[in-house]
């Protein structure tokens, strides 16, 4: 199965910070990778997929880069509504696909 | 509106099992391969599996075969997981899931989530 290595596991930040998030896999995934926010009590909300794509309706201060091994999910200018735990995922053909283990992002 | 509609929570006793629908409103449910996860609390999620909503073809997660089960009735565009012989470690939320409109494999669409607590 295809590893997926999520730093910092917690990341301590404040309101207008830029931030960024990272993700590693265990092997190249190309650009199979998605970023997902999930707030407390609620299903992961889609981000990025194809590691660089922002879904529709997802704000532009969220931006995904990378690809092969190493990914980073970006938030320029961090909102209220941002403070949440985010998770990568691989869908690199085959089957399991895989997440992270996730970076809480909390008030410093 | 494009929606996911799971089934209510579960307690079991171990070894006992549990069957969670996932109802799908808003779009063609037959035009997707619907998925299944689970997220234990404090974890990532876990890919569980893969079902076609026609003709019913599943593939599972390795560490579950044999006791998870996932079917499809088109009439209602409903799929269900069924997991039997319950330990502690399945005691999780429970999601259905519809990979990207767009043809990629993320996922855009998802349930509100089933918990299944699993308790002697």
């Amino acid at each position: 199965d295809i590893q997926m290595t999520q730093t910092p596991s917690t990341l301590s930040a404040s309101v207008g910070d830029r931030v960024t998030l990272s993700c590693r896999a265990s092997q190249s995934i190309g650009s199979r990778l998605a970023w997902y926010q999930q707030r407390p009590g609620e299903a992961p909300k889609l981000l990025i997929y194809q590691a660089t794509t922002l879904e529709s309706g997802v704000p532009s201060r969220f931006s995904g880069s990378g690809s092969g091994t190493e990914f980073t999910l970006a938030i320029s200018s961090l909102q209220p509504d941002d403070f949440a735990t985010y998770y990568c995922q691989q869908y690199n053909g085959y089957f399991p696909w895989t997440f992270g283990q996730g970076t809480k992002v909390e008030f410093k | 509106q494009v929606h996911l509609v799971q089934s209510g929570a579960e307690v079991k006793r171990p070894g006992a099992s549990v069957k969670i629908s996932c109802t799908a409103t808003g779009f063609t449910f037959t035009n997707f391969y619907m998925h299944w996860l689970r997220q234990a609390p404090g974890q990532g999620p876990e890919w569980i599996g893969i079902i076609n909503p026609n003709g019913g073809k599943a593939t599972y997660a390795e560490k579950l075969q044999g006791r998870v089960t996932m079917t499809s009735d088109t009439s209602t565009s409903t799929i269900y997981m069924d997991l039997n012989n319950l330990r502690s470690e399945d005691t999780a939320m429970y999601y259905c899931a519809r990979p990207h409109r767009g043809g990629t494999n993320a996922f855009d669409v998802w349930g509100q989530g089933t918990m299944v607590t699993v308790s002697p």
